[in-house]
């Protein structure tokens, strides 16, 4: 079964409307997740890595003050995408490592389309 | 700088033999991962090499070289439902993840 999870998988909103994006590990903590975007037929990219209890660092070229990522638990990590604009409709990921060294489980996407 | 290079598009045929290169080019090596992701779905995962040679699960294998920074994934008797794409992810000395652009396989009758 799955060990990281997303909610929701879909969403549409209009734009300028923020969207909030929840990632949980089920079945273990974790410190780090990280948050992806992919665009139809591209790679995914790294948006910012999620730190539990402290600022999430974020990739070059990635609005901080747009995105906003809170690592409050220890399993669950949010993404919310502020004043939404079509340009961001995309498929949101999130991943987390399951343990020292071990696998990196990936959530199943959100996908967001702003209208 | 830190690079990742894999095809970009491979073609097979149902019941065949593929081989998918990744070569990296990064600061440490913490191990290398594949992972498969079919369109609008979020990667799974596949393996992951930490030390040379050769991992076997089922009908797919992974190799890895350090000394040549060169892995790649080997999916045997294709079917169909292998069509997706491949990423290769090389996680480097700081503990991130490095990843390539993936490798679309298409999977022919």
């Amino acid at each position: 079964g799955a060990v990281v999870s997303q909610h929701p998988s879909w969403v549409i909103c209009k734009s300028g409307t923020s969207v909030k994006i929840e990632c949980r590990s089920l079945d273990f903590q974790a410190t780090t997740m990280f948050w992806y975007r992919q665009f139809p037929k591209q790679s995914l990219m790294l948006m910012a890595t999620s730190n539990e209890g402290s600022k999430a660092t974020y990739e070059q070229g990635v609005e901080k003050d747009k995105f906003l990522i809170n690592h409050a638990s220890l399993t669950l990590s949010t993404l919310t995408v502020t004043s939404a604009h079509p340009e961001d409709s995309s498929f949101y990921i999130c991943s987390a490592w399951k343990g020292e060294g071990g696998e990196l489980f990936f959530g199943e996407g959100s996908r967001l389309t702003v209208l | 700088g830190q690079n990742i290079d894999q095809p970009t598009e491979m073609t097979a045929t149902e019941g065949a033999i593929v081989q998918i290169n990744c070569t990296y080019q990064t600061s440490g090596f913490n191990g290398l991962f594949w992972y498969q992701q079919h369109a609008g779905e979020a990667p799974t995962f596949l393996s992951y090499n930490v030390l040379d040679g050769l991992e076997e699960k089922g009908r797919f294998s992974s190799f890895l070289s350090r000394s040549k920074g060169y892995s790649y994934l080997l999916l045997k008797e294709l079917q169909m439902k292998d069509s997706a794409s491949y990423l290769c992810a090389v996680k480097d000395s700081n503990y991130q993840l490095i990843w390539g652009a993936g490798t679309k396989l298409i999977i022919k009758p």
